[in-house]
């Protein structure tokens, strides 16, 4: 079992749509996770992070968190085109130290 | 966000030569810096932690002998891959967080082609 798994894709939702982007982890001392847009060719950008059960917001992007269910998501609504790449999901459990998924290549289709 | 600035962002080496990347933190002291290395379609796999004045921790496969890495100040780490050979070729990318935030902040990459 990897230790950070995302839904495989590729996604591909229409403008506008919701997308929703999955990821489980298997250690639960796990404290900080993270959100990543990966770009074809660039390095990863951070979009969100999130260490407290709950939601979080931050302008189009909701993350979601279950520790007990050890299940964090990422939604962005009102898709857009623009937001088209490979999203990472990344799990800490020390400072810093990331365990990347395979990431979920997402298409905005026009 | 913090700004981390990784140079070349491109390099293209012969074969048996050594490659020097160099990865700052601009506005921040970073006292952990990561290297990751990514091979097409694939996710980043981390290489190496480096701690500023001490030994880096290589993770299980990575050569170390192979992959220099150096952390001298808290601003600067590098990543010397040597006697590069094609199989080398990837996507190296560093990243550096403090030690008081759990997020890491990552360079730019470095497209690294061994011909």
């Amino acid at each position: 079992q990897k230790e950070v798994e995302q839904n495989s894709g590729p996604l591909s939702v229409p403008e506008g749509a919701i997308a929703s982007l999955n990821c489980t982890y298997s250690d639960r001392g796990s404290q900080s996770f993270f959100w990543y847009r990966q770009y074809s060719g660039k390095s990863p950008e951070l979009i969100m992070f999130i260490y407290s059960n709950g939601d979080k917001e931050d302008g189009r992007f909701t993350a979601q968190l279950n520790k007990a269910s050890q299940y964090v998501s990422l939604l962005i609504r009102d898709s857009q085109p623009s937001d088209s790449a490979t999203y990472l999901c990344a799990v800490n459990t020390n400072a810093g130290k990331s365990t990347f998924g395979d990431g979920t290549t997402l298409t905005v289709k026009p | 966000g913090a700004v981390v600035s990784q140079h070349p962002s491109r390099v293209i080496c012969k074969s048996g030569t050594s490659v020097k990347i160099e990865c700052r933190s601009l506005d921040f002291q970073a006292t952990t810096m990561f290297w990751y290395r990514q091979f097409p379609k694939q996710s980043l796999m981390l290489m190496a932690t480096s701690n500023e004045g001490s030994k880096a921790t290589y993770e299980q496969g990575v050569e170390k002998d192979k992959f220099l890495i150096n952390h001298a100040s808290l601003t600067l780490s590098t990543l010397t891959v040597t006697s590069a050979h094609p199989e080398d070729s990837s996507f190296y990318i560093c990243s550096a967080a403090t030690d008081r935030d759990t997020e890491a902040f990552f360079g730019q990459g470095t497209r690294l082609t061994v011909v």
